[in-house]
């Protein structure tokens, strides 16, 4: 079974960039159609898509993140990487990775990882 | 950018009602509409996608139907399981904004 589970550290301070990995396991990673995206959820609030990425590297990003955030994929580790730049609070959240299949939405994701934004 | 509404934004609700849901995009996004059930921490679950086709293993009870700008998913009768927060998302090309949510609470 397909499994993405998410690392990094939990404690980022403002002004720096948050970095995490997700490994994935249990399934294929590099296969023509899927795509890998990240998508975040601020303590008791909704979910935000982050961006996404084509195993083959072409990048997708939220217009509002676009010019702090960079995801990236190492296929030889079956892992993709997160990182946002010049971090504020308003970054604190629990960050998942998930995986969708061409036309398909997310169907596959991590437990999700808590990153806290603080001095 | 496409932006999504959802409502109502809170739901009260008993075992064995019929609840609706309302998901707005702010432009046509055909049928590239999913929804995710989400319980506390726990990461969401895709229910439905194409707005309408139901995951394989997901309940018969919930429906999900419309096209263009206006979207519903339907619980046809409210399970103790059901009490989570739904979340549409559409995801017309490589992008993704998702509904603010509508908690479904026990009334």
């Amino acid at each position: 079974q397909l499994q993405l589970k998410e690392s990094g550290p939990g404690l980022v301070k403002p002004s720096e960039t948050l970095s995490l990995a997700c490994n994935v396991s249990g399934g294929p990673f590099i296969s023509s159609g899927y795509y890998w995206g990240w998508i975040r959820q601020p303590p008791g609030k909704g979910l935000e898509w982050i961006g996404s990425i084509y195993y083959l590297g072409s990048t997708y990003y939220n217009p509002s993140l676009k010019s702090r955030v960079t995801v990236s994929v190492d296929t030889s580790r079956s892992q993709i990487s997160l990182r946002l730049s010049s971090v504020t609070a308003a970054d604190t959240a629990i960050y998942y990775c998930a995986r969708r299949f061409r036309t398909d939405p997310f169907d596959f994701w991590g437990q999700g990882t808590l990153v806290t934004v603080s001095s | 950018d496409i932006q999504m509404t959802q409502s109502p934004s809170t739901l009260s609700a008993s075992v064995g009602d019929r609840v609706t849901i309302t998901c707005r995009a702010s432009q046509n996004i055909d049928t590239w509409l999913a929804w995710y059930q989400q319980k506390p921490g726990k990461a969401p679950k895709l229910l439905i996608y194409k707005a309408s086709t139901l995951k394989s293993g997901v309940p018969s009870r919930f429906s999900g139907s419309g096209s263009g700008t206006e979207f519903t998913l339907i619980i046809s009768s409210l399970q103790p399981d059901d009490f989570a927060t739904y979340y549409c998302q559409q995801y017309n090309s490589y992008s993704g904004a998702f509904g603010q949510g509508t908690k479904v609470e026990i009334k």
